[in-house]
């Protein structure tokens, strides 16, 4: 059964430093998603990418974070500087709405982020 | 604003004793609601959608529109059942994306 992957499964890095976090979609899949959940907190919604492009992002994804589909498979979160309160669990999810009239997500395991 | 609220961040019951996690919901328009789950070193996935009516792995749940409530039920709950219950919401005029509940972990005892 196809399944969205991501990598890596824990990053640790020093405040300021950039993160670049990866996802690979399931391949029919043409909705994709950002979510992230700082420990104890609840998960919250990041950005969606459709069509190449952002097609809605929540007030968390300041100028300090950016997507991208640099090659077709790949859709990517970066961080350009991090800061401590950016460490969480950060999930990458897709769906195809051609298929699924309801819009089930599906969940990669997830990439913690640990910023010292 | 969607807004979806679970009040339990911890229920703990024993094996076949029935469970109830409850979720209420704010969104002014249509929403379509889920129930996902999180079993241990293991990704979200969903476990019931509203529309769908089904009952998955003895769980059901109810939308509620005058309540706005989707109470997840099991009448006798397994050790299995063990997991983090995350309540959703969506609806196509947000573009699909899941607003999220804070979750409730449930323990079932033996």
């Amino acid at each position: 059964e196809p399944e969205v992957t991501q990598t890596p499964s824990h990053q640790v890095t020093q405040m300021g430093q950039e993160v670049i976090l990866r996802c690979v979609p399931i391949s029919n899949h043409l909705y994709f998603y950002w979510y992230r959940q700082i420990l104890g907190q609840k998960v919250e919604f990041l950005v969606s990418f459709y069509n190449n492009e952002i097609s809605e992002k929540s007030e968390i994804f300041d100028d300090q974070f950016s997507v991208e589909r640099p090659d077709g498979s790949n859709f990517t979160l970066k961080i350009r500087s991090t800061k401590l309160e950016d460490s969480a669990m950060y999930f990458c999810a897709s769906v195809n709405l051609r298929e699924t009239n309801t819009g089930e997500l599906f969940f990669g395991e997830g990439s913690r982020l640990t910023v010292l | 604003a969607q807004r979806v609220t679970q009040p339990e961040k911890l229920l703990s019951v024993f094996k076949g004793a029935p469970v109830e996690l409850k979720c209420n919901y704010s969104y002014s328009g249509s929403p379509e609601l889920f129930w996902y789950v999180q079993y241990s070193r293991q990704r979200l996935q969903l476990l019931l959608r509203h529309i769908s009516r089904e009952s998955i792995k003895g769980f059901t749940a109810d939308l509620n529109k005058g309540e706005t409530s989707f109470h997840l039920k099991k009448p006798f709950a397994q050790e299995e059942d063990s997991a983090m219950y995350y309540c959703a919401l969506s609806s196509k005029a947000a573009g699909n994306k899941l607003t999220f509940g804070g979750g409730t972990r449930v323990l079932v005892k033996p």
